[in-house]
């Protein structure tokens, strides 16, 4: 299973862009890119997932180079409600795998 | 259900007892997950269930930890003999084969004094 790396920690400020960069350089032909969200005393959301290039939804845009080596997860316009922990995870989705979940990224926001 | 329901939601046992916890998955996800949280950390995979069969085990730490699916729907982790390095918040995650992400409950935090 590959391996991601993410910075432990972000500030940001409210209305701001914030993008969050994950690398998984041993990522594997079969395997997808998935974010999670995590509030205190909750279990992880879903996000977003994607393969390659582009993917936006209503939350987020998650953007991957040619290589897949890393990815970046976007969130526009962050408020105060946007801090939590986001995880990359990087895994086979093709009939359910072991998902391995970093330590992840805290992001604060601040008024 | 709407939602994957994880029962209790705070447990405090002394050590050395016995508990169970108890998952209900989304209905009709054929994928369920059990993962350990400890404070500061992300979750750490425990076992995976497909249908009624545990697929993937590996994540168990010793065998005082087992889990059980008999119906394809309802999970139990069952934890002998409890330790004071078993309290951590015990996430339960369910999702239809191929689907895009696991729904997660909102976990059962165990406490072993």
């Amino acid at each position: 299973l590959a391996k991601t790396t993410q910075p432990i920690s972000m500030d940001s400020y409210e209305g701001q862009e914030v993008n969050i960069t994950c690398s998984h350089n041993n990522i594997a032909t079969n395997d997808y890119i998935t974010w999670y969200q995590q509030f205190p005393s909750q279990g992880p959301r879903f996000i977003i997932q994607g393969y390659k290039t582009k993917v936006t939804n209503e939350v987020a845009s998650l953007f991957i180079p040619a290589d897949r080596k890393s990815s970046t997860l976007s969130l526009p316009r962050v408020s105060l409600s946007d801090t939590a922990v986001y995880y990359c995870l990087v895994g086979d989705n093709t009939g359910g795998f072991k998902t391995i979940f970093g330590a992840g990224t805290r992001l604060f926001v601040k008024a | 259900g709407a939602g994957v329901s994880q029962t209790p939601s705070n447990k405090v046992t002394e050590k050395g007892k016995y508990v169970e916890l108890r998952c209900d998955p989304i209905s009709g996800h054929t994928a369920l997950y059990w993962y350990r949280q400890s404070l500061g950390q992300g979750p750490e995979f425990l076992i995976y269930f497909q249908g009624t069969g545990a697929a993937d085990d590996s994540g168990l730490p010793n065998d005082r930890f087992f889990a059980v699916r008999p119906e394809g729907s309802v999970s139990t982790l069952k934890i002998q003999r409890t330790e004071r390095g078993d309290s951590a918040v015990y996430l339960c995650a369910s999702s239809l084969m191929g689907a895009y992400g696991y729904t997660f409950g909102s976990g059962t935090r165990l406490t072993v004094v």
